[in-house]
């Protein structure tokens, strides 16, 4: 196990609907990322958040939009839900060190649209 | 922006074969390589990682890979793979500069390893 947790586990929404995911990251990891993987393929990168901020983001609109608190836990949130949003969202957590930029991931939440 | 190239989607082996998995990516700065793996409904793990020094890079469960600067290359192998690596394979890289975790990750190759 890596110690990043995610919740729900499984989420099934309607079109047009806002979801909240959330996300534990490690122990004494500071930097957390959301990445989208939609089925049959690889992880996108979503959005990096770091002291609370966001400090990096991918080619995803503005109505996905997160949230770091001071423990570093954080929140995706997806608005105005579209089918092509059903997908696993990873969350990974990571130290913030240049140098050893390894990422630890949790097991995902699989949204459903429907 | 940053691109990978995973050529093999599906891969099937035999037992004791041997397995090398390509990736190629695009980039103009240095970067940092990975090779993650998804045991079925099991979260990403990572299998090993390059950011500098010997371009032979030895990580857990027997694999390898080497990076090839001239190629962008970052292939996988293993000399002899088990049943246990049926597995979803990704290659992913991340530029030299930045911090944390934003990583630019391959589509994935599939592997079946049959007993």
């Amino acid at each position: 196990e890596t110690g990043v947790t995610q919740s729900p586990t499984h989420l099934i929404k309607t079109r047009g609907q806002q979801v909240t995911l959330r996300c534990s990251s490690q122990s004494g990891h500071n930097t957390v990322s959301w990445y989208q993987q939609a089925l049959g393929q690889g992880p996108q990168f979503i959005f990096q958040y770091y002291r609370e901020e966001e400090n990096g983001r991918g080619n995803f609109p503005p109505r996905f939009s997160g949230l770091q608190f001071p423990n570093y836990s954080s929140e995706l949130n997806v608005n105005a839900l579209e089918l092509d949003d059903s997908a696993l969202y990873l969350c990974a957590s990571s130290p913030r060190q240049v140098a050893l930029p390894e990422a630890f991931f949790g097991q995902g939440t699989r949204l459903t649209v429907v | 922006a940053q691109s990978v190239s995973q050529h093999n989607h599906h891969v099937i082996l035999s037992e004791a074969a041997s397995l090398e998995l390509g990736c190629n990516y695009s980039y103009g700065g240095t970067v940092n390589l990975f090779w993650y793996v998804q045991y079925p409904g099991q979260h990403l793990q990572l299998l090993l990682k390059y950011f500098s020094g010997d371009p032979l890079v030895k990580g857990i469960k027997g694999f390898e890979a080497e990076f090839i600067k001239s190629k962008f290359s970052f292939n996988l192998r293993k000399p002899s793979v088990q049943w246990s690596d049926t597995a979803e394979y990704f290659c992913a890289v991340n530029a030299r500069n930045n911090a944390g975790n934003m990583l630019t990750f391959g589509g994935g190759t599939r592997l079946m390893v049959k007993p």
